[in-house]
């Protein structure tokens, strides 16, 4: 089946850094999340984006699905943007649908 | 305009007896989705709800399960609970299949 994999797993900054996030899938899909959950275990979306680029103030994210990853960039870290990351994948139609997570990135935003 | 919202928040039941979890989705929304996120396992997709009908299921047994009502809103059943199924389920709608998906809360269910 297919697979999710992001990286890092961890990653720790001071505020006011810029980090990336990646997030690499092993076959074609018809499109792709990005989430972030915070400490209460609400997943909020960030961006619906199966190709392109994509932003919303501090963060955006470009897929090129061709190539089978997806980029979330995050400039001018706040302690708000601690938690974990989750980049997730859509595949097939009705009775092969698939949704799949990937493996997350825990990030840690240090005041 | 109020977001997906599940019922209850915490739900505590003993290994054997069965527990029900609410979803309603964002007004408009007729897809609904439930994930299982369990410590160590991430998240895991487990049903997805179109226009009432079971569209597609995760790789659950059939104790998961559930169903979708006429205004939309869903309900997943757990049936013969195992300790293993203590995580928290989130429940997700959308206006169709293939569009943006919006979570709620989530129900952390413990089983003892």
């Amino acid at each position: 089946g297919i697979q999710v994999e992001q990286s890092p797993p961890d990653l720790i900054l001071q505020e006011g850094a810029n980090s990336t996030l990646r997030c690499n899938f092993s076959d074609s899909v018809n499109n792709l999340q990005w989430f972030h959950q915070n400490p209460w275990g609400q997943l909020i979306n960030l961006f619906y984006i199966p190709s392109g680029t994509k932003q919303n103030g501090r963060l955006s994210a470009t897929t090129v699905a061709t190539e089978r990853y997806s980029l979330l960039y995050i400039s001018s870290s706040q302690t708000t943007d601690s938690g974990v990351y989750f980049c997730a994948v859509e595949k097939g139609t009705s009775g092969t649908y698939k949704y799949i997570f990937g493996t997350g990135t825990r990030l840690k935003v240090l005041a | 305009e109020a977001g997906v919202t599940q019922s209850p928040t915490h739900l505590i039941k003993t290994r054997g007896q069965q527990a029900t979890l609410r979803c309603s989705p964002i007004s408009g929304h007729t897809s609904v989705y439930w994930y299982q996120q369990a410590l160590g396992l991430g998240l895991q997709f487990l049903l997805w709800y179109d226009e009432g009908e079971e569209r597609n299921r995760g790789n659950f047994p059939p104790r998961f399960s559930g169903r979708q009502f006429p205004n939309y809103s869903s309900e997943l059943n757990v049936n013969a609970l195992e300790l293993e199924d203590s995580a928290l389920y989130l429940c997700a709608s959308s206006w169709r299949k293939s569009d943006t998906q919006y979570f709620g809360p989530g129900t952390r269910l413990t089983v003892l």
